[in-house]
């Protein structure tokens, strides 16, 4: 059964702390992606990785860096916390297959920033 | 260009009414559109997607419209039931290979199904 675990369900951390927020997949998927979720905004991309080592930003990418050393794994990192980051964040991961690309999502990270 | 709005922001129907959730883009590149679903405490869940060669497509009790020369598409859930009570997502990508697989996401209606 296709999986994306995220590190933590719930986070509270303090303004100018560095975050790590960890991804796995286990469906050896290439594609990995950062979101955000906030009401009435929707699903907003934060960084994208289309392989190892690669990263793309995304919409959003203000604030944060991401890391990609091994396939299955995909970390979002706040440099510094601040109070406008609090917010659901989800990973996802998707084949690049030749077809539609359906995202698997973990069930997110909640992060207050304090 | 690269915009999915999405309307409306939250919805409250009956038990055994049909929902409807509107989805407009504005990039012609874009060539699928799916739905996601997410349930509280989870993450989104592709539920149902749609090219555009076809104008309709159904699976259950959940059909998408999709009307290019406008483009917009919408979500209706026929005999809306309380279970269906989840926040709704559209998408649009391009579809085929070659490329990152980035889904561009509307901003989601919240969608409540009263007993």
């Amino acid at each position: 059964d296709v999986k994306v675990t995220q590190s933590s369900r719930y986070l509270v951390k303090r303004t100018g702390e560095k975050v790590f927020l960890e991804c796995v997949q286990d469906m050896d998927h290439e594609n990995m992606f950062w979101y955000r979720q906030d009401p009435g905004l929707g699903l907003r991309l934060i960084y994208f990785s289309y392989d190892v080592k690669m990263k793309e930003k995304g919409d959003i990418p203000e604030g944060y860096s991401v890391s990609r050393e091994k396939k299955e794994r995909f970390s979002l990192i706040l440099e510094s916390a601040s109070t406008n980051q609090t917010s659901m964040y989800l990973c996802a991961s998707s084949f690049p297959g030749t077809g539609g690309y359906e995202q698997y999502f973990g069930p997110g990270t909640r992060l207050t920033v304090t | 260009q690269q915009q999915v709005k999405q309307s409306p922001q939250s919805l409250i129907v009956q038990k055994g009414g049909i929902s409807i959730i509107n989805c407009a883009y504005e990039n012609t590149a874009f060539d699928y559109f799916p739905w996601y679903q997410q349930f509280p405490g989870k993450g989104p869940a592709l539920l149902i997607a749609i090219r555009p060669d076809v104008s309709e497509k159904k699976e259950g009790r959940f059909t998408i419209s999709f009307n290019k020369s406008a483009k917009q598409f919408s979500l209706h859930i026929m005999d809306s039931q309380p279970g269906d009570s989840a926040t709704y997502f559209c998408a649009a990508s391009k579809y085929g290979s070659g490329n990152t697989g980035k889904l561009i996401f509307g901003q989601g209606t919240t969608l409540q199904v009263k007993p």
